[in-house]
């Protein structure tokens, strides 16, 4: 499984756009760019799936470039609410693959 | 609709009990998965099913845990002789399986073991 590498933490301000950005240096062909959320007392929530490109859903984007080395998660426009641990997880998206977690990024985020 | 359920939310016992943890997925999703969750760390894998068999169960700790599913939906994590290194947050979290490929996993909100 590939590892990631991603920032402890990050600080952010109410109506900021945040990127988080995650290393996977060692990224297979088949393996999948995956992000959760996760908030104090509560399960992991997916956010955005991505294999190359861009990504965009209702609530980020993700941008990976040519060589998949390296993804980027984009929060617009955040909110208190946002505050919350980020994980950057890579791996097949084949069925029954279970989920590595790294230890994630903690985003503040301030008013 | 209803998400992943996991009773009890708390649980405190001590040393050496055996305990039980429930999951209850999300209808219809054939893929149900066990982590457990230290503080300030990201969840661990510990067991996957597909239906009622333990497809992988690689990441159980040691012969002390067990798994069932019996009926292809509610999943119960066993856990004997307890001790204080088992306390965390237990994570259960369930998904369709489409064509081969995994959806997203949804995650229930856990169960914080306690053990003293």
């Amino acid at each position: 499984l590939a590892k990631t590498t991603q920032p402890i933490s990050m600080d952010s301000y109410e109506g900021q756009e945040v990127n988080i950005t995650c290393s996977h240096n060692n990224i297979a062909t088949n393996d999948y760019i995956t992000w959760y959320q996760q908030f104090p007392s509560q399960g992991p929530r997916f956010i955005i799936q991505g294999y190359k490109t861009k990504v965009t859903n209702e609530v980020a984007s993700l941008f990976i470039p040519a060589d998949r080395k390296s993804s980027t998660l984009s929060l617009p426009r955040v909110s208190l609410s946002d505050t919350a641990v980020y994980y950057c997880l890579v791996g097949l998206n084949n069925a029954g693959n279970m989920l590595t977690f790294g230890g994630g990024t903690r985003l503040m985020v301030k008013p | 609709g209803a998400g992943v359920s996991q009773t009890p939310s708390n649980k405190v016992t001590e040393k050496g009990k055996y305990v039980e943890l429930r999951c209850d997925p999300i209808s219809g999703h054939t893929a149900l998965y066990w982590y457990r969750q230290s503080l300030g760390q990201g969840p661990e894998f510990l067991i996957y099913f597909q239906g009622t068999g333990a497809a992988d169960d690689s990441g159980l700790p040691n012969d002390r845990f067990f798994a069932v599913r019996p009926e292809g939906s509610v999943s119960t994590l066993k856990i004997q002789r307890t001790e204080r290194g088992d306390s965390a947050v237990y994570l259960c979290a369930s998904s369709l399986t489409v064509w081969g490929l995994n959806q997203p996993q949804h995650f229930g909100d856990g169960t914080r073991l306690s053990i003293l």
